[in-house]
């Protein structure tokens, strides 16, 4: 079977960096990918990476290795707005997606 | 350009009772998906479509069925709806193997 696992809370403080991380089993996939969801909000996309390595969007940056099974989220100049769920999300063959349980980000002032 | 649009916003349900949970999009998307969310977790697939025509079971499919009318719209139906279908539930739109979008969610409660 597939399954993901990502830390269920992370607190950082406003202006720095944090990284959520997200380990997986699978036989097989296309990509993973990362959603961001605030409270009683849907899930929107966040980034996506196919290969190995790191895809930058913004403030926002994705790793992915597919030797070590782990992927991340790095999430740069931390603002109030950021505190959500994020999700990571493993793109399996047909049109199949798997969501991780997701990770809670707080953020202090 | 709506993207993904569902209805209701909200229902309560009776056990036993049936309802039908609208989805469409109008972003030419062949897949859409169906998916429930618990307090608390991520998204769950209950069905999912591959393209016009085609259904497909996800992880959480027992006591639900699905029925892609067109390419625009994907709809869920209870046919006899149980208190632990109490969950919101998240229709999403997307390309095979490219990112999904997701209408505003569905909060059903069934007492």
């Amino acid at each position: 079977g597939q399954s993901l696992e990502q830390p269920s809370e992370v607190t950082a403080v406003e202006g720095a960096i944090v990284q959520i991380n997200c380990t997986y089993q699978t036989s097989g996939f296309y990509g993973l990918s990362w959603y961001q969801q605030h409270d009683g909000g849907a899930p929107t996309f966040l980034s996506y990476n196919a290969l190995d390595g790191l895809e930058e969007t913004g403030r926002f940056s994705s790793f992915l290795s597919r030797s070590d099974s782990y992927g991340y989220l790095l999430l740069q100049e931390l603002q109030m707005k950021d505190s959500a769920s994020y999700f990571c999300a493993l793109y399996s063959s047909a049109s199949k997606i798997i969501f991780g349980s997701g990770t809670r980000l707080s953020i202090r002032p | 350009n709506a993207g993904v649009t569902q209805t209701p916003k909200f229902q309560v349900l009776k056990t036993g009772q049936s309802m039908t949970l609208q989805c469409a999009q109008d972003m030419n998307h062949n897949s859409m998906y169906w998916y429930r969310q618990d307090p608390g977790m991520g998204l769950r697939l209950i069905y999912y479509s591959a393209s016009e025509g085609t259904t497909d079971k996800g992880e959480v499919p027992n006591g639900y069925n699905v029925s892609r009318l067109n390419k625009r719209e994907f709809s869920l139906r209870l046919e006899s709806a149980a208190p632990s279908q109490t969950s919101v539930y998240f229709c999403g739109g997307g390309q095979l193997q490219e990112t999904q979008y997701f209408g505003p969610g569905t909060r059903l409660l069934v007492l």
